[in-house]
């Protein structure tokens, strides 16, 4: 596609509920992030992948969180039995290469989640 | 680690006036340093990288940055301002070719163009 895509736009979720965000990456694209980007922050590293590779999950802030890319192309961020805490603007991007941070990330729109 | 600092938390200018948006950065060896815009709804776009080489970078929209090693500081300037340019600014380091691939973002500078 033209750019990075991520689907839902928005998610509510009841406290103690799972819930999946899918991002679709620029086609061809080697690498992978997921962000989380609290209201009034900016965007925080969770994970990284390169092709279907998980390089570095250092981010992801509890074993709640878990993301997967098994074709190297889409990938899932899943949030086990949400809490109010989880609720942000979860962001994905895609850089062309497996390189270092030189590599542009080009950003998706985001899903908005909200645990009431 | 990394960090990034953006002393401003919102600033408003008047369109056609001049602009600068300040970013201090932590690290230990040569960064990667990066400018992105994100409006409302939007994702971020990159406005502008600096790797090496020339300390004054050009980006799109009329924007530039200057590297400052000796000041660690990484920021941001437009010329005249445009009511479009209304929307909130990162500043972001990386870790350069080796080591996490991953940015730190500073916690943004949300600009407000008067008319």
């Amino acid at each position: 596609g033209a750019g990075v895509s991520q689907s839902p736009r928005y998610k509510v979720a009841k406290r103690g509920q799972d819930v999946a965000l899918r991002c679709d990456p620029i086609s061809g694209h080697v690498s992978l992030f997921w962000y989380q980007q609290a209201l009034g922050q900016g965007p925080e590293f969770l994970t990284y992948f390169q092709n279907e590779a998980q390089l570095d999950k250092s981010g992801l802030p509890s074993d709640r969180f878990f993301a997967e890319r098994p074709e190297g192309s889409v990938s899932t961020l899943k949030i086990q039995r949400t809490q109010q805490e989880d609720s942000a603007v979860y962001l994905c991007a895609s850089s062309q290469y497996g390189t270092g941070s030189a590599d542009t990330q080009y950003f998706g729109p985001g899903t908005r989640l909200t645990v009431l | 680690a990394q960090s990034v600092t953006q002393p401003d938390i919102h600033i408003t200018v008047s369109e056609g006036a001049s602009l600068e948006l300040r970013c201090n950065y932590s690290y230990g060896a040569t960064p990667y340093l990066f400018w992105y815009v994100q409006s409302p709804g939007q994702g971020l776009q990159l406005l502008l990288k600096y790797f090496s080489g020339d300390t004054l970078v050009q980006g799109i929209k009329g924007f530039e940055a200057e590297f400052k090693r000796s000041q660690s500081s990484f920021n941001l300037r437009k010329p005249s301002v445009h009511w479009s340019d209304a929307a909130e600014y990162f500043c972001a380091v990386g870790a350069g070719d080796t080591g996490r691939r991953a940015l730190t973002f500073g916690s943004g500078t949300r600009l407000q163009v008067q008319p």
